[in-house]
This record gives structure tokens, C-alpha cells and sequence, in this order.
């Protein structure tokens, strides 16, 4: 089945600085890939999502770039601000109906 | 947030003891969705709804049921509760259109001693 792996599991950055997060994915016939933001003791909230047909989609601060060649694709926000600060799950689906998630990344932007 | 609750929204149950976990919305979305969430693993699926009295396994399924009488309902059901258990589980709900775009419920946490 489906597998995604998700890079780093932690980072810290500057208020202000860029922060990207990549997620690899294994099965080429995925074709929605969602990022979701969970800060601490709430419910993980849909932030952008990209579909194979389009290789980047921006969002404001936010941006998601795919690769489907090789089967990668990542998040990048710009400008952090301390509310950045949260777990970010990727996530990868191969049907219309299952999502597989990464294990998440904690961005810690510190000001 | 999407029309979605859950509850409770926290219990402590002991080792051996049946538990039922609820999801409940109000959106009248075709698919319903359970997953925990543990340090380290993300978010895993146990079973997933794609409509009434029909359901499907997703990755950690075993010691788990799941029921689905209602479109608004979906039911989780730890038979005989086992400390590994202990976690924090998701409802999601999504409308089945050709992307799978899911939201969360707000969390119910178990603690199983």
C-alpha cells in the first residue's frame, strides 16, 4: 500500500526566516496530497492541498510544490510568524476515499 | 470547523472493559472516518464509512469495530480495552467527491490503566 515519509521530524526557525517541510510518497497512481496544521491540544485543520495535474499552488505565506516524477512534495512558508508554530502532517491519496498521513514535523519559529 | 463533534471527549476506562467512542455530523457527508493519533505515527486509520451499514478496514483495525445506522453517526467500539490503546482519536468526514479533502472532529482522548 501507500507510504509517506515526512522530513524533518522537527525545526526550529527564526520569526521571519522560510521553513520547508518535504514528503515522499510511493505509489505513482496518488493523485491528492493535503497538508494539514494541528497546533497543541486542538484538531488538525486543512491548510492547502495540491492534485497531480498542477505542480505548485500558493496560499499567502504558503506554498506546496509537486514532483511527480519523483514522487515528492513539500510545503514552504514564508515570512514565519510565531503563530506558525504547530505540527504539520503531509498526506498522500491513492482512492478518492483514503488519505495516508505522514508521521508530521514540529515548526517551532522562535522570535 | 465542519458540523462535526464527538464524545466524550475524554475518557479513563479500565483494562478489559468495553468502550463506544461517537462521532456525530451534521454536514451529510457520504464518508466517515476513524483514526488515532500517537506520538511518532501520525495519524493512522482504523476503519473508515462510505455510507449507511457500510464499512471498511483501514491500517490498525485489530481490536476494533466500528457501526453506522445513520449518515450523522459512526460509532467506534473498543471491544475489550488494552493499555495500547490509550491514545487520541479523530473523526474525519469527507463528501466522497473525486478528492478526498477530509476534516477533523475535535478529539476524544482515552486513557486506558
Amino acid at each position: 500500500g501507500e507510504n509517506v515519509e515526512q522530513h524533518p521530524s522537527t525545526l526550529s526557525v527564526q520569526e521571519g526566516d522560510s521553513a520547508v517541510i518535504k514528503c515522499t510518497y510511493s505509489d505513482s497512481a496518488s493523485n491528492y496530497f493535503p497538508w494539514y496544521k494541528q497546533e497543541l491540544g486542538k484538531r488538525p485543520q486543512l491548510i492547502i492541498d495540491i492534485r497531480s495535474n498542477v505542480g505548485e499552488k500558493k496560499d499567502q505565506r504558503i506554498a506546496v510544490t509537486l514532483n511527480k516524477t519523483a514522487k515528492h512534495f513539500s510545503l514552504h512558508i514564508t515570512e514565519t510568524q510565531p503563530e506558525d508554530s504547530a505540527v504539520y502532517f503531509c498526506a498522500a491519496s491513492i482512492r478518492a476515499n483514503k488519505l495516508v498521513f505522514g508521521a508530521g514535523t514540529i515548526l517551532r519559529v522562535k522570535s | 470547523d465542519a458540523g462535526i463533534t464527538q464524545s466524550p471527549r475524554h475518557k479513563v476506562t479500565e483494562t478489559g472493559t468495553p468502550v463506544t467512542l461517537r462521532c456525530h455530523q451534521t454536514e451529510n457527508h457520504r464518508y466517515m472516518y476513524w483514526y488515532r493519533q500517537d506520538p511518532g505515527h501520525g495519524l493512522r486509520l482504523i476503519h473508515y464509512s462510505y455510507g449507511v451499514k457500510d464499512t471498511d478496514k483501514g491500517e490498525v483495525s485489530d481490536g476494533y469495530s466500528v457501526s453506522r445506522s445513520k449518515t450523522e453517526d459512526f460509532l467506534l467500539t473498543l471491544e475489550s480495552a488494552t493499555s495500547s490503546q490509550t491514545s487520541v482519536y479523530f473523526c474525519a468526514i469527507s463528501d466522497g467527491t473525486s478528492f478526498n479533502e477530509q476534516y477533523f472532529g475535535p478529539g476524544t482522548r482515552l486513557t486506558v490503566t
